[in-house]
């Protein structure tokens, strides 16, 4: 089955601590994206890529990061800069071109302990 | 102002009414639309797209596009408890050559039986 496999579901992150959260398509598309949505709002641009090793900041990449090493993969780092991190952060991947949907991953909800 | 305005709801409907949702966005350049549904503690799951003015059917939804007036809008006929969610208005936003999705915040669709 085709399709944007997230992990973990639930990610607990300590003080000072970097997290990475895993987000794999094999949809064989070429644009991937992060977003992060709080409760009550929209989702919000992180990070976006659309070619192997090239990806652009979105509108809160602010103490994040991503790599973009393999098509199929684009994980997002949540590091220690990032103050209030938690939230539900969502893939998704969609072919090239403006008339394109995105497609979503179910999505991993990151708490702080 | 904000680029994709929704209005958050809660919009209650009876079951088996019309739901009417509204959105309106600000870039006249944006040349695709598309309504995401989302049920709580889920990810965004496309429902439609809409690209030239008019109507567009699939379903019990019909999306319809005004692009004079920057207005798109989703019609669900027959509504059904299990379309109580949250509607997500996305709309595309071309920026540094690069193909983006603004979300509006949603609204929120309460079907009663």
């Amino acid at each position: 089955d085709g399709g944007i496999t997230q992990s973990p579901k639930y990610l607990f992150r300590k003080e000072g601590q970097n997290v990475t959260l895993s987000c794999e398509q094999n949809l064989n598309h070429d644009a991937m994206y992060w977003y992060r949505q709080d409760p009550g709002q929209g989702l919000r641009l992180i990070y976006y890529s659309q070619i192997v090793n090239d990806f652009q900041k979105g509108d809160i990449a602010e103490g994040y990061s991503v790599s973009r090493e393999k098509k199929e993969s684009f994980p997002l780092t949540v590091t220690s800069a990032q103050k209030n991190p938690t939230a539900f952060y969502l893939c998704a991947s969609s072919i090239l071109g403006y008339n394109q949907p995105q497609h979503f991953g179910d999505g991993t909800r990151l708490s702080i302990l | 102002q904000k680029e994709v305005e929704q209005n958050s709801g809660p919009l209650s409907v009876p079951e088996g009414a019309i739901a009417s949702l509204n959105c309106t966005y600000s870039d006249r350049g944006s040349q695709s639309f598309f309504w995401y549904r989302q049920y709580s503690g889920k990810s965004p799951e496309l429902i439609m797209s809409i690209y030239s003015n008019g109507d567009k059917e699939d379903g019990r939804f019909t999306a319809q596009l005004n692009k004079a007036s920057q207005y798109v809008s989703l019609l669900i006929r027959d509504s059904q408890p299990s379309d109580s969610a949250t509607y997500l208005c996305a709309v595309n936003l071309i920026s540094g050559g690069y193909n983006k999705l603004i979300f509006g915040a949603g609204t929120r669709l309460a079907v009663h039986p």
